[in-house]
């Protein structure tokens, strides 16, 4: 089956530690996403890649990264820079389309970091 | 800059039909999607509107109006299952990117 993964579901973090959060698919899509998203609050764009060794930040980079080594694979890493990391995440992929037609985002079940 | 108001959270009877609005300030999109997210999930694609008009799929219905900076989206025969937030986002043609809304929680009542 198609999908896109993401490890683990729940992750526990103590200050000032670094964590990386998985996000794999097997849609073949060019184009992979990062998200944050607070309790009763919409999406944020952390970074993005359209291609693979390629990626942007989005609105909220400051204190996270990313790596795009696989067009498969494109991992997030929660640096200690983060000032407030406690959030779910979620990472989403597509296959852009031109000229108008629908750019469906695919995501993955999301993983619920808590820092202690 | 770019930004999407939604109500944050609207309410409905089983059985009823309800609308959720969208107004935009943005420039340049090619489109107006719309996703569904329940408690604890991921959201999952409903609907897009590449151009003015009523697009409809099964028991859910959305419409865009560019000259009016607005879309929404149309659930009819509310089922409980349809409890859920539901963001409207917009793809930008400058860079292909999603701009979301913040989300509107629907509460339906038996």
């Amino acid at each position: 089956d198609g999908g896109i993964t993401q490890s683990p579901k729940y992750l526990f973090r103590k200050e000032g530690q670094n964590v990386t959060l998985s996000c794999e698919q097997n849609l073949n899509h060019d184009a992979m996403y990062w998200y944050r998203q607070d309790p009763g609050q919409g999406l944020r764009l952390i970074y993005y890649s359209q291609i693979v060794n390629d990626f942007q930040k989005g609105d909220i980079a400051e204190g996270y990264s990313v790596s795009r080594e696989k067009k498969e694979s494109f991992p997030l890493t929660v640096t200690s820079a983060q000032k407030n990391p406690t959030a779910f995440y979620l990472c989403a992929s597509s296959s852009p389309q031109r000229r108008g037609g629908t750019d469906t985002q695919y995501f993955g079940p999301g993983t619920r970091l808590t820092v202690l | 800059g770019q930004s999407l108001e939604q109500p944050s959270e609207v309410t409905a009877v089983e059985g009823a039909i309800v609308q959720i609005n969208c107004t935009y300030q943005t420039s340049g999109f090619y489109g107006l999607s719309w996703y569904q997210q329940h408690d604890g999930g991921a959201p999952t694609f409903l609907s897009y509107n590449a151009l003015d008009g009523l697009e409809e799929t099964g028991r859910f219905s959305s419409f865009l109006s560019r000259s009016d900076s607005y879309g929404y989206l149309l659930l009819q025969e509310l089922q409980m299952k349809d409890s859920a937030s539901y963001f409207c986002a917009v793809v930008l043609n400058s860079n292909y990117q999603l701009i979301w809304g913040a989300g509107t929680k629907l509460i339906i009542k038996p």
